[in-house]
């Protein structure tokens, strides 16, 4: 099975700051990455697929880029409503693989 | 509008059997793949279970092969999962979640159910 390595596991930040997570795949997964956000007792929320592209309706904020096996979640200035876990997903293999999560934390 | 409503959750002990539903609306079921997804209390997300938009292809995390069963009843929209031989590790939030895209197999996730809670406990 294809390994995802999320960093950092959580993440201390500001209102307003600009925020990377990065994940990695333990082989190439071309571009076949997602990301969620999920809000405590909430359901996963799709954000980005194939890697860069903004799933309708998210804001702008939101980024994602790489290929291969290196990939980010940028968020330009971080918002009250990004307060959350991210996820990220490869969807390369039918054995789908999931990040073990990044916190993003309220400084 | 696109909903998805996971029930058959409950406590059960190890050994134990459990099956669960997801019922969809708001889309054409027949036409996306579908997906098991579980989350353990305070841990992240484990996918479990994909079954191709016409039934015929399965796929299985490890951790389940050989103990769980995933189908669809189109007639019903409805998705299932049949768990047998539990084991307390298998406690977790079970989500049902739809295939992005009608018919690609391998497709982010979107919508997700909010979800069902399975204990294994003696």
């Amino acid at each position: 099975d294809i390994q995802m390595t999320q960093s950092p596991s959580t993440l201390s930040a500001s209102v307003g700051d600009r925020v990377t997570i990065t994940c990695r795949a333990s082989q190439s997964i071309r571009s076949w990455l997602a990301w969620y956000q999920q809000k405590p007792g909430k359901a996963p929320k799709l954000l980005i697929y194939k890697a860069s592209s903004l799933e309708t309706g998210v804001p702008s904020r939101f980024s994602g880029s790489g290929s291969g096996t290196e990939f980010t979640l940028t968020i330009s200035s971080l918002q009250p409503d990004d307060f959350a876990t991210y996820y990220c997903q490869q969807y390369n293999s039918y054995s789908s693989t999931f990040g073990q999560g990044t916190k993003v934390e309220i400084k | 509008q696109v909903q998805l409503v996971e029930s058959g959750g409950g406590v059960v002990q190890p050994g134990g059997s459990l099956r669960l539903s997801c019922a969809a609306s708001g889309f054409a079921f027949s036409s996306y793949p579908m997906n098991w997804v579980r989350q353990a209390p305070g841990k992240g997300l484990e996918w479990v279970a994909l079954l191709s938009y016409d039934g015929t292809n399965k796929f299985y995390a490890d951790s389940v092969k050989g103990r769980f069963t995933i189908s669809r009843d189109s007639s019903k929209s409805t998705l299932y999962l049949q768990m047998d031989n539990l084991r307390p590790e298998d406690t977790a939030l079970y989500y049902c979640a739809r295939g992005r895209w009608q018919q690609l197999v391998l497709t982010p996730f979107d919508p997700w159910g909010q979800g069902s809670l399975v204990t294994v406990s003696s």
